[in-house]
């Protein structure tokens, strides 16, 4: 199986950075992906990292390590507008189509 | 518009009532996901499918049922059986040959218990 860990909550000021982590148990997968979902919405595709690295798009960027079972979702330039749960998730490798499991979620309040 | 479709919006089940949540996509997309979301819980999988009339149970599929009778239409059936079913349920599809971490979720719909 797998499990993945992330901060329950962060809050961070408008125009900062801030960087959301998540950890992951799991006995091998493809890659991680990261969502958006804002309160009442639909969860929305950010990125996925199927390499180790830095991946960047426009304000977001994501990395993995998979040395490390680790990876984050940084955001740069913060508006009030980021102000939303993000999910990173991955799919188990295995046989045929495996689906995604999402971490419980990071509550980001973004402050003036 | 492509996209991915759930009705209704907000549903009210009485105590004993099967309730069917519809979800339609016109991404022609293989594989569909039905996802529950209770506060606090992220997302937790109660069935998918990877092709039509073929489907597998998610992490807490008791008290559901699907079909998958087309390629568009993935409806999920809370019945009676499911105790505690008052969330927010999410459907979603995703194009395998591609990019298959990339979900596209419906707008979802919340389920409450009268």
């Amino acid at each position: 199986g797998q499990s993945l860990e992330q901060p329950s909550e962060v809050t961070a000021v408008e125009g900062a950075i801030v960087q959301i982590n998540c950890t992951y148990q799991t006995s091998g997968f493809y890659g991680l992906s990261w969502y958006q979902q804002h309160d009442g919405g639909a969860p929305t595709f950010l990125s996925y990292n199927a390499l180790d690295g830095l991946e960047e798009t426009g304000r977001f960027s994501s990395f993995l390590s998979r040395s490390d079972s680790y990876g984050y979702l940084l955001l740069q330039e913060l508006q009030m507008k980021d102000s939303a749960s993000y999910f990173c998730a991955v799919r188990q490798r295995g046989s045929g189509n495996t689906p995604l499991v999402f971490g419980k979620g990071t509550r980001l309040s973004v402050i003036a | 518009d492509g996209g991915i479709t759930q009705s209704p919006k907000y549903l009210f089940r009485k105590e004993g009532q099967n309730v069917t949540l519809s979800c339609e996509q016109n991404l022609n997309h293989d594989a569909m996901y039905w996802y529950r979301q209770d506060p606090g819980q992220g997302l937790r999988l109660i069935y998918y499918s990877q092709i039509v009339n073929d489907f597998q149970k998610g992490d807490i599929a008791e008290g559901y049922s699907v079909s998958r009778e087309k390629k568009e239409s993935f409806p999920l059936t809370v019945t009676s059986a499911q105790k505690n079913p008052t969330a927010f349920y999410l459907c979603a599809s995703a194009d395998l040959r591609q990019q298959g971490e990339k979900l596209f979720f419906g707008s979802g719909t919340q389920l409450s218990v009268l």
